[in-house]
């Protein structure tokens, strides 16, 4: 059975603060990983996709560890627009695959 | 970026009818389009994928009678929930592959189901 499960939240932080978000996902046979972010009653958007050797996009940092099976989002200087559900998401196919969604983490960033 | 977009973004309809929501790509081809289902709280569950011209393929537990997938083109699919119940009020999202570049899904706004 597919899963992708995820930090239970929701996350209180400060503004500025450097807040990570953990994903475990089950199937080894995944090939491409993602974090989405979604906003109350939105739908999901892609945030950045996760690479083997890591990847940075400006104040957010995905890192895959895949012998873990693992990954990662670290938030730097977090800003209040930052408050959102963020979804790890796997992709197990070749493309061909609908998303896996892990439940999302609830991050509330505090003024 | 790609843009899909889904009608009607809410829905109230009473129990026993039906009901269609339309997802769009409005400025590339999807050769798949996915169809997903998020309760409260709860994360996104994939219900079907759905390949222009070919029947969907619907994930375990989801019924193919009851969620009627139509993909008549590389623009356009369609999900109709027949003999809707209030167990079926949710939050409907499609996605789009786009063509050609196999693991970038787009998401459309998605349809606010209530069943009374």
């Amino acid at each position: 059975r597919k899963e992708v499960e995820q930090d239970p939240g929701p996350f209180n932080v400060p503004e500025g603060a450097t807040v990570a978000f953990n994903c475990t996902y089950s199937n080894s046979a995944s090939q491409s990983f993602f974090w989405y972010r979604q906003d109350c009653r939105k739908e999901p958007k892609l945030l950045m996709s996760v690479y083997s050797s890591g990847n940075e996009d400006g104040r957010f940092t995905a890192q895959l560890n895949r012998a873990s099976q693992y990954i990662s989002l670290l938030i730097r200087d977090s800003k209040l627009s930052d408050s959102a559900t963020y979804l790890c998401v796997v992709n197990a196919g070749g493309g061909a695959d609908g998303l896996t969604f892990g439940k999302g983490t609830h991050l509330i960033i505090q003024p | 970026g790609a843009v899909v977009s889904q009608h009607p973004s809410r829905v109230i309809c009473k129990s026993g009818t039906s009901v269609k929501i339309e997802c769009r790509s409005l400025d590339f081809q999807a050769t798949t389009m996915f169809w997903y289902r998020q309760f409260p709280k709860k994360s996104l569950m994939l219900m079907a994928t759905s390949n222009e011209g070919s029947k969907a393929t619907y994930e375990q537990g989801v019924e193919k009678d009851k969620f009627l997938i139509n993909h008549a083109s590389l623009t356009l699919s369609t999900l109709t929930v027949t003999s809707a119940h209030p167990e079926d009020s949710s939050f409907y999202i499609c996605s789009a592959r786009v063509r050609g570049r196999s693991y970038e899904q787009y998401f459309g706004p998605g349809t606010r189901l209530t069943v009374t």
